[in-house]
């Protein structure tokens, strides 16, 4: 897991609610990303960002929000817009000059 | 679109034996591919990535090939062990330049002791 940190490990939201799941790295690295898994569907892209202040969507992210203020935080905002939210969140990272991702411990969200 | 298939059937083999993992691709020519594990409830770790002119990559038990004119890649793990049981994704760069990568579906493997 490297220097990434996802909390909480496991969330639960209520309908109707927004939650916010966070992601903090220490990689120094510039390239931040959110994706969601579920069962047997492998890893989609919700949002990535390459740099501080910008972010752009990926194939999944509606009912999703994002932002960038820092280098070192990409927190994902799950809103009352997003209709089956249950999966396993991971946040990964990309060095500008490498070419591998880096994936964070996850977090799992669960609808009551 | 940009499509990538992976064994959605779990591998099971024996301990000892060699396993090999497929992975195919439709509609892009990326210029390289990564493999990656992952355990359960855990998020994927690295483990090789082969550029679109190299024809195999090896890492310990491990090796890559990539087939471009197929659009395929192979990933074996030679002398297998429980430990390596996990699942192995693989993932395509998808667009050059902004480190946006698709991955496939992932596939199961058991190495029964």
């Amino acid at each position: 897991d490297g220097g990434i940190t996802q909390s909480p490990k496991y969330l639960f939201r209520k309908e109707g609610q927004n939650v916010t799941l966070s992601c903090e790295q220490n990689l120094n690295h510039d390239a931040m990303y959110w994706y969601r898994q579920d069962p047997g569907q492998g890893l989609r892209l919700i949002y990535y960002s390459q740099i501080v202040n910008d972010f752009q969507k990926g194939d999944i992210a509606e009912g999703y929000s994002v932002s960038r203020e820092k280098k070192e935080s990409f927190p994902l905002t799950v809103t009352s817009a997003q209709k089956n939210p249950t999966a396993f969140y991971l946040c990964a990272t990309h060095p500008t000059s490498g070419k591998t991702q880096y994936f964070g411990p996850g977090t799992r969200l669960l609808v009551l | 679109s940009q499509k990538i298939e992976q064994n959605s059937e779990a591998l099971n083999i024996q301990e000892g034996k060699t396993a090999t993992l497929t992975c195919n691709y439709t509609n892009y020519s990326p210029a390289y591919l990564q493999w990656y594990r992952q355990d359960p409830g855990r998020g994927p770790v690295f483990l090789l990535l082969i550029r679109e002119n190299e024809k195999e990559k090896r890492k310990e038990r491990l090796k890559v090939t990539f087939d471009t004119t197929l659009k395929q890649s192979l990933f074996h793990i030679t002398a297998s062990q429980p430990a390596d049981s996990a699942t192995y994704l693989c993932a395509l760069d998808i667009t050059s330049g902004t480190y946006k990568y698709i991955f496939g579906t992932g596939t199961r493997l058991k190495v029964l002791a």
